[in-house]
């Protein structure tokens, strides 16, 4: 079946400029999650949504930094007046969801990521 | 201390080599661990989850010491293919920052 779906998968702006990155998890997962991952790096915790519940926003760096997910499904990951910092690879999962708050955790299942160069 | 530690490596090791991986976690309400692989330029997948029990799956086996707080990943016959960074992942229950932690990753190299 088809996996998790990331758009554009490469994306060059200018400093400045205001960019919008696109998710779609897969068919039936609840939950969805946004990742940064810097050059070298491990994978940096953005914003997580879980149903219909408020969205966990502890991870945004910056109020520069938003996240909707419209009809439970698609996520945009917008980034307004991007800075060269900002230049990373942004990785979206998804996952089935908790399953019954028993604090199991099922398998993330990642997009191939959108690559941002901030010049 | 941070919430998951891994060594960073690199471990570089020859083609039929067994190493070992550690990983220590802070929180000590985390149900549940896992195992992800990540090759170069492409994003984290699941290699193995991690039973209490410790568990096996060909040549990977995974370890869990609660005690200690302590995760382990044996590779045996290395391969080549093997070549990957290997993400150490601990549930976050009760926490905030979504719901798995993510270490570093160690970074393996097998030669022939």
């Amino acid at each position: 079946g088809a996996g998790v779906s990331q758009s554009p998968s490469n994306k060059v702006t200018e400093k400045g400029k205001d960019v919008e990155l696109r998710c779609d998890p897969i068919s039936g997962h609840t939950a969805l999650y946004w990742y940064r991952q810097s050059l070298g790096q491990g994978l940096e915790f953005l914003i997580y949504f879980q149903g219909n519940s408020a969205p966990d926003k502890s991870g945004l760096p910056s109020d520069r930094f938003s996240a909707e997910r419209t009809g439970g499904s698609v996520s945009t990951l917008t980034i307004q007046r991007t800075q060269q910092e900002d230049s990373a690879v942004y990785l979206c999962a998804s996952s089935l969801g908790l399953a019954g708050g028993r604090g199991y955790q099922e398998t993330q299942y990642f997009g191939p990521g959108t690559r941002l160069l901030v010049l | 201390r941070k919430e998951v530690e891994q060594d960073p490596g690199p471990f570089n090791v020859p083609e039929g080599a067994t190493v070992a991986f550690n990983c220590t976690y802070s929180n000590s309400a985390s149900q549940s661990f896992f195992w992800y692989r990540q090759d170069c330029r492409k994003e984290p997948k699941l290699l193995m989850s991690v039973y209490s029990s410790g568990n096996e799956d060909g040549r990977f086996t995974a370890q869990l010491n609660r005690a200690s707080q302590y995760i382990s990943l044996l590779i045996r016959d290395s391969k080549l293919s093997d070549s990957a960074t290997y993400l150490c992942v601990v549930s976050n229950y009760g926490g905030s920052q979504g719901n798995l932690i993510f270490g570093k990753g160690t970074k393996l190299s097998v030669k022939p």
